[in-house]
């Protein structure tokens, strides 16, 4: 089956610095990368999605110059946090589509602590 | 406004038991409806999923049904092991994954 995976899978920064998490497609080129954020005990709540090549859609809500992706090949999608605060500790979880795939796969999660 | 709700929140059980874990909707229009289980820290890993014709699919122990009418769901686990502990989210697809909240189970021996 498809796989995907996600580095690190976590991480404790300190607040103000930069986070990059990669979500990567081992075994199949994702046309379209999901990028989630999980809070404790809640639901998974859709970021933004990206297409190869092509510039992020960001929910309404979600900051995209504090949450930087770029999906530029069709195995990688990378999320920057910038200027990390406490309240973006959260669960990380990125979702890869193929261009054939009625599936949509996950990966395993990043967890960031900000401190 | 698109919605997914489950029910109950969370579930005690003990091993070996069955339990029915219950799902209902209000999306339109409807793609395909999923049941995921989510580990402790891990992503989620998809169960089943279903389309507007299907009422029932089988996935070893797990046995999801959907009743597109009534717009509900439910996730039947048989012989409940200790390695189903965990989050089981139910997930409709529109244009996009509208998510559930989730059922946390807890199987004790």
């Amino acid at each position: 089956g498809a796989v995907v995976s996600q580095h690190p899978s976590w991480v404790i920064c300190k607040s103000g610095t930069s986070v990059k998490i990669e979500c990567r497609s081992l075994d199949f080129q994702a046309t379209t990368m999901f990028w989630y954020r999980q809070f404790p005990k809640q639901s998974l709540m859709l970021m933004a999605t990206s297409n190869e090549g092509s510039k992020a859609t960001y929910e309404q809500g979600v900051e995209k110059d504090k949450f930087l992706i770029n999906h530029a090949s069709l195995t990688l999608s990378t999320l920057t946090v910038t200027s990390a605060h406490p309240e973006d500790s959260s669960f990380y979880i990125c979702s890869a589509r193929g261009l054939a795939f009625y599936e949509q796969y996950f990966g395993p999660g990043t967890r960031l602590t900000v401190t | 406004k698109n919605q997914v709700e489950q029910s109950p929140q969370s579930l005690i059980i003990l091993e070996g038991k069955n339990c029915t874990l219950q799902c209902n909707y209000t999306v339109s229009p409807f793609s395909n409806l999923r049941w995921y289980k989510q580990d402790t820290g891990r992503g989620p890993v998809s169960l089943t999923i279903m389309t507007f014709s299907e009422n029932t699919k089988s996935n070893g122990r797990y046995t999801a049904t959907l009743d597109a009418d009534t717009k509900q769901s439910s996730l039947h686990i048989t012989a409940s092991q200790l390695s189903d502990s965990a989050s089981y989210i139910c997930v409709v697809r529109t244009d996009k994954l509208i998510f559930g909240t989730g059922t946390r189970l807890q199987v004790f021996p």
